[in-house]
């Protein structure tokens, strides 16, 4: 069974930080790796999508890397924005039926 | 093209009423997912389906819960005779392609329905 982990929970920083969100998950027979974002009382949405064979993805200051050898997944914000301010979910696709999802991470970013 | 649609957003309930969740998938889409997210908890996978058929309802619980995605008109998530546990964001969330295979496509969320049980 999978076990999606993330690590910290909640995380502060300042403007203009750059960031890392760190995912951690039990079984590596993975088609993909999803990461998305949440906004309080809001729905999921998709950042970054990282498949299988894929090492990393790049969007705009985001990036995700994967290896799946050892279970990991990192979130890279670069110069991070008061807007960045969300929940941040990674999600693991074993089955091709449903997400495994982490706990998130809680970020705040202050102007 | 628009998103996936979730409605009520908002559902009050007393113990024992029933809840119906609707979830329009979008353009294209003929997977759906449904997921709750309870209190200071995370998303947990509740079933999947296609048009007229459940896939996968591993995540859905024994009692009280049904779902279906029928030919015509959204997919609905029953809960029968809800209890204050059952308060909870539900969402749905659809693709174009599922199921078995190295499938790879993103899942597209809804809004969600946040349901309440007084």
């Amino acid at each position: 069974k999978q076990e999606v982990t993330q690590i910290p929970a909640a995380l502060s920083v300042p403007e203009g930080e750059n960031l890392v969100l760190n995912c951690s998950f039990t079984d590596s027979a993975i088609y993909n790796l999803q990461w998305f974002r949440q906004d309080p009382g809001k729905g999921l949405t998709s950042l970054l999508l990282i498949q299988s064979s894929q090492r990393e993805q790049t969007s705009g200051r985001l990036n995700a890397s994967l290896d799946k050898s050892s279970g990991r997944s990192t979130l890279y914000i670069a110069a991070s924005q008061p807007g960045d301010s969300a929940t941040y979910l990674c999600a693991a696709d074993n089955a091709g039926n449903m997400l495994t999802f982490g706990g998130g991470t809680r970020l705040m970013v202050k102007p | 093209n628009a998103g996936v649609m979730q409605n009520p957003r908002h559902l009050v309930r007393r113990r024992g009423q029933e809840a119906r969740l609707r979830c329009s998938p979008m353009k294209g889409h003929s997977h759906v997912y449904w997921y709750r997210q309870l209190p200071e908890e995370g998303l947990k996978f509740m079933v999947y389906l296609q048009k007229e058929n459940i896939i996968d309802e591993s995540g859905m619980p024994k009692e009280r819960f049904s779902a279906e995605f029928p030919k015509e008109g959204p997919s609905i998530l029953r809960i029968q005779q809800v209890v204050r546990g059952d308060s909870a964001a539900y969402f749905c969330a659809s693709s174009p392609l599922g199921g078995t295979g190295a499938r790879t496509d993103t899942q597209y969320f809804g809004p969600g329905t946040r349901l309440t049980v007084l």
